[in-house]
């Protein structure tokens, strides 16, 4: 079965320093990966996923099939970053009955 | 937000008693689906609908049903409700993307159940 692995439950990181938040996946096929955040008190929405290859509010993510990771970076870390965030796979060709969430990374921006 | 909205936001119960939340959308996407999120284990998915009266399970339907008998909305049943069924229920649909490509998942705000 496949799962999704964000180590880091918390992370804190300085206004301006980058940030990176770790996902690794397993799963023998080829997925399709997605970053969703929750602001505070806020329904989930769709941060970026892997096969549209766009910057979002500046974060980026790669798929690296070598290393089953799509971690999520951004350069210069801005307050408003401060969310809860989940990684997520679907199977290709699956559709997303088969959405397979993380257990989630709280960033915090410190000031 | 994809006119998603979820019945009641908030929710205190009592042990054993049967709780009802609705998830309701406007725009008759095909695919819904109830998650409960937790501490510690993210997002889970509870059940499922493709279609009108077509459901499945998702990785925690145990003591959870569900029921489409509508395109609009899905219906997430605790027939008993019990402790740990004290959770944070999102439900969600799927759109597709102009291009064709993968579907997206759009959540609503969320149903606080509290089961004391």
């Amino acid at each position: 079965a496949q799962r999704v692995t964000q180590p880091e439950k918390l992370l804190s990181v300085f206004k301006g320093a980058p940030v990176e938040l770790k996902c690794n996946y397993s799963y023998s096929g080829s997925p399709e990966l997605f970053w969703y955040v929750q602001y505070s008190r806020q329904r989930l929405q769709l941060l970026l996923r892997h096969i549209s290859r766009e910057s979002i509010k500046g974060f980026t993510a790669d798929l690296n099939k070598g290393e089953t990771s799509f971690h999520l970076k951004k350069p210069f870390a801005q307050e408003e970053d401060s969310a809860m965030y989940y990684c997520a796979l679907t199977l290709e060709n699956f559709g997303n009955e088969k959405l397979t969430f993380g257990t989630g990374t709280r960033l915090t921006i410190i000031p | 937000d994809a006119g998603i909205t979820q019945s009641p936001r908030h929710k205190v119960t009592e042990t054993g008693t049967p709780v009802t939340l609705r998830c309701h959308q406007t725009e008759n996407h095909r695919y819904m689906y109830w998650y409960r999120q937790d501490p510690g284990h993210g997002l889970r998915l509870i059940h499922y609908s493709y279609g009108v009266k077509d459901t499945d399970k998702g990785e925690v339907s145990d003591g959870y049903s569900v029921s489409r008998s509508k395109t609009e909305d899905f219906l997430l049943t605790l027939e008993s409700a019990t402790s740990s069924q004290t959770s944070v229920y999102f439900c969600a649909i799927s759109e597709s993307t102009t291009s064709g490509g993968q579907e997206t998942q759009y959540f609503g705000p969320g149903t606080r159940l509290l089961v004391l």
